[in-house]
């Protein structure tokens, strides 16, 4: 499996912008770019993922470098409750191995009031 | 979306002892899976629960030791047998509706499991 490597944390203050990078030098034509967030006490929640063109949804945008070799997690105003470790994961789309999530140690995001 | 339910939410056990985790689906998925989050770390997968069939278990995990059944596509369970403390840790079920990297994963609040 293609490797990620994030910060292992970053702290943010109330209401400002959050950027989480994330490093994936080893990534394939087929690997999507997957994004969950482990709130404490609870399981993970899907976040965002995405191919080549950057992303948008309701919780945050997803940048994507045009190598591909990296990419960036967006929290436009974050607030206490983004507060979380947030996983950037590669999976393969073509197989039923990348049906499975191989977590790596993410970046503890901690937001400041 | 998909909502999960685990059984029980927590459980103090001794060391020697057995614990079957249930995790029970609101609706029909294709994969189900079972992670263990030690304290302060990441998740880890043990074996994806395959319906009808043994699961697939992940490098240093074996089916003795984390025997996994799945009768149907919303029930699975997992049992943590002959338990030791190093066992101590969350076990959370984990479904997708598709087979390959393109689906959402859902998981489940977990199951805190400590072993004394």
């Amino acid at each position: 499996d293609a490797k990620t490597t994030q910060p292992n944390s970053m702290e943010s203050n109330e209401e400002e912008p959050v950027h989480l990078p994330c490093n994936h030098s080893t990534i394939s034509g087929t690997d999507y770019i997957h994004w969950y967030r482990q709130l404490p006490s609870q399981g993970p929640e899907y976040v965002i993922h995405g191919l080549t063109s950057n992303v948008n949804n309701r919780m945050a945008s997803l940048a994507i470098a045009e190598d591909r070799k990296s990419s960036t997690l967006i929290l436009h105003r974050a607030t206490l409750r983004d507060a979380a470790v947030y996983y950037c994961i590669l999976r393969d789309v073509g197989e039923t191995s990348g049906s499975r999530l191989t977590f790596g140690e993410g970046t503890q995001l901690t937001v400041n009031p | 979306s998909a909502v999960i339910s685990q059984k029980p939410s927590r459980d103090i056990c001794q060391r020697g002892t057995s614990l079957t985790i249930q995790c029970q689906v609101d609706s029909q998925v294709t994969m189900m899976f079972w992670y263990r989050q030690q304290p302060g770390q990441s998740l880890t997968l043990i074996a994806t629960a395959n319906q009808g069939s043994e699961a697939t278990y992940e490098s240093g995990f074996v089916i003795d030791k984390f025997p996994i059944s799945r009768p149907n596509l919303t029930f699975s369970t997992l049992t943590v047998s002959n338990m030791s403390p190093e066992d101590s840790s969350i076990y959370l079920c984990s479904v997708a509706r598709g087979g390959t990297g393109l689906y959402e994963q859902y998981f489940g609040p977990g199951t805190r499991l400590t072993v004394t």
